[in-house]
């Protein structure tokens, strides 16, 4: 199975909040794992990416934790603000193929 | 260093018709991969090109296919369109086919089939 689900669909949190969102994969022959941010408009650019042989990977707000044993990954945004809002895909991929989740709509309230 | 372009931004095509759509890639990118996000959902992989050759293609039926030129910029032609085809096209350029999760979207062509 080549699928990558996504949890939650939307997610709805206040300013300086942590937003969390959760994807699972099947294949484990993936060996990275991008989160992509996607404002409407515009095409998806790339947020934070690990690898499997890491079980965290911070880069300011943003946070990215794998747990490879379940095949469950997650994006943190700490201290969450207004312009964070947008579309966020997770993915994961081999080589030359990535399969992208559905994505999570979030909304941070002012 | 200019960005990945996409053209054109919209476009209406109506069913059984062939459509050609264009990218130009980053500056030092020889890696174009294309992609079709429905709306709603994540983008789904068509296929890849480098060095001017397919290098990997997803579940897309042949009717969908594309060309890589020396300069790196790419087409993406779908022919006996079909309303399903209706979606957001999005190229991506990267350094190569290894770089592909670090690559640079461009702002997708919006397609519209009647």
């Amino acid at each position: 199975q080549q699928q990558v689900k996504q949890s939650p669909q939307s997610l709805i949190v206040q300013k300086g909040g942590i937003s969390i969102i959760n994807c699972a994969y099947e294949n484990t022959a993936f060996d990275y794992f991008p989160w992509y941010q996607q404002f409407p408009g515009k095409g998806p650019a790339l947020l934070i990416a690990i690898r499997p042989d890491v079980s965290e990977k911070k880069e300011g707000r943003f946070t990215i934790s794998f747990n490879k044993s379940a095949k469950q990954f997650s994006l943190h945004i700490m201290d969450s603000q207004p312009g964070d809002s947008a579309t966020y895909f997770c993915a994961a991929g081999r080589d030359d193929k990535i399969i992208f989740g559905k994505g999570t709509r979030l909304h941070i309230l002012p | 260093e200019t960005g990945v372009t996409q053209s054109p931004t919209h476009l209406i095509k109506t069913r059984g018709q062939q459509v050609t759509l264009r990218c130009s890639s980053q500056s030092g990118h020889n890696t174009v991969s294309w992609y079709q996000q429905a709306l709603g959902q994540g983008p789904q992989f068509i296929f890849q090109y480098y060095r001017e050759e397919e290098n990997g293609r997803g579940n897309f039926p042949p009717r969908f296919s594309g060309l890589q030129f020396p300069n790196y910029s790419s087409e993406l032609n779908v022919n006996a369109l079909e309303l399903d085809d209706s979606a957001l096209y999005l190229c991506a350029s990267s350094l190569d086919p290894s770089r592909t999760y670090e690559q640079y979207f461009g702002p997708g062509t919006r397609l519209t089939v009647t």
